[in-house]
Formats: C-alpha cells, sequence, structure tokens
C-alpha cells in the first residue's frame, strides 16, 4: 500500500522559531510537492521537486525553504515562523506522467 | 488566477438524498482526479477520469468527464454521513496540476 508519511499530525510553535516539517515517501516517486490548505483559500503549492538536490517555487514560496538530500524525504522548513504561517500544510508525491497525486495525512501547524 | 472553479462551496444534504458537485475548467484537461478530505486529515485518491466521456463508478459514487474533456461532475447516491468531507478536484492541463477550492460536504442524518 502506497505511503506518504508525514512526521507531525498536529504542532505548535512560537513565533521566530525555525520549524521543519518532514515528509517521506515510500513509492519510489520522482515528484514531491508542498501544499498549505486555508479556508476559502483552497491548496496553495509552496515548493515542489523534481528530483533529488531540485527543489522549485510554487505559488506563495516566501518564508520557506525546502530540502531534497534523499529522493524518498522531502522537507519544509520555516525559517522563522510568523503567524499567518498558521495553517494545515500537505506533503503530496506523484509519478512522472498522469498519475495523480498520493497525499500525506497532513500537519496542522500553529504559530504563536 | 483560478484555473479550477468548483462549485457549489458547500452542501448541506440529508441523508439519503443525491447530490451533484461540479468541477470546470477553461483547458482541456489530460486528467481529472478526485479526492476526498475528512476534515482535518490528508486526501484520499478517489477516482482519475482521461477520456473524453469516461464515467467511474465506486460504490455510491460516480464521477464523469464530459466529452470536451473540461468538466467534470461527482455525484453521490444515497448520501451517508460517511460521505461528509471535503471534495476537491484536481487537474492535469499538461504542463502544470491544479486544485479546485474544493466543496464542503455535511450529511444531516
Amino acid at each position: 500500500d502506497v505511503k506518504v508519511t508525514q512526521s507531525s499530525r498536529y504542532l505548535v510553535k512560537r513565533t521566530g522559531e525555525k520549524v521543519f516539517l518532514e515528509c517521506v515517501q515510500d513509492m519510489d516517486h520522482e515528484n514531491m510537492f508542498w501544499y498549505r490548505q486555508d479556508p476559502g483559500l483552497g491548496l496553495r503549492l509552496i515548493y515542489f521537486s523534481y528530483d533529488v538536490k531540485m527543489k522549485e517555487k510554487g505559488d506563495i514560496p516566501e518564508g520557506y525553504s525546502v530540502s531534497r538530500e534523499k529522493k524518498e524525504r522531502f522537507s519544509l522548513i520555516l525559517e522563522s515562523a510568523s503567524t499567518n504561517q498558521t495553517s494545515m500544510y500537505l506533503c503530496a508525491s506523484s509519478r512522472t506522467g498522469l498519475w495523480g497525486y498520493t497525499f500525506g495525512s497532513g500537519t496542522r501547524l500553529t504559530v504563536v | 488566477s483560478q484555473e479550477l472553479e468548483q462549485s457549489p462551496q458547500s452542501l448541506i444534504v440529508q441523508e439519503g438524498k443525491n447530490l451533484t458537485i461540479n468541477c470546470t475548467s477553461s483547458k482541456t484537461l489530460y486528467g481529472l482526479y478526485w479526492y476526498k478530505q475528512k476534515y482535518g486529515e490528508g486526501l484520499i485518491f478517489l477516482m482519475m477520469l482521461q477520456k473524453g466521456g469516461e464515467e467511474k463508478s465506486h460504490e455510491k459514487i460516480t464521477a464523469k468527464l464530459d466529452e470536451k474533456k473540461q468538466q467534470s461532475s461527482l455525484h453521490i447516491t444515497a448520501s451517508q454521513p460517511s460521505h461528509a468531507g471535503i471534495y476537491l478536484c484536481g487537474a492535469d492541463t499538461g504542463n502544470q496540476f491544479y486544485f479546485g477550492t474544493g466543496t464542503s460536504l455535511t450529511v444531516i442524518p
């Protein structure tokens, strides 16, 4: 059974902290994505990666960075967390081509 | 810009009623995906449609893609409380993947 695993379901961090969100997939997928989901705004793409050590900015990369040192792992980094980064964060992976995305179960991050 | 228009934004139905959710694009779609999300959780893949006129069913959920491959509908027959959640369409336009804004479905017992 294919799986995308996000390390935390719920996370509470303080303003200014550096935050790491981890995502691991076991399907040998080339592509990995980080989205945030907010009410009324839908899913917004933060960063994505088509290969190891490769990253591309999505629609809202400001305040975030990513790391993909290994094919199965894609990390989202909030350099200095702010309250407007309180959101649901979803990681997804896909094989190149029309295969759709497989999503993790999400991390609900609250920045106080 | 919103590439995928999804409607309605929210839906409240009584258990046992049928309902339809629509997803419309201005571009031809190479693949249309339906996902369901239970509140506070990740997205679960439901169905993928690729060919114009294609229709797929799983239990009481049927999805169709129109002949022009620009509109898809998701139909639930005899809704149950277990159908409640957020339904999202996702589409591959050939060079990018887009998501609709989602439809929140509440089923009242």
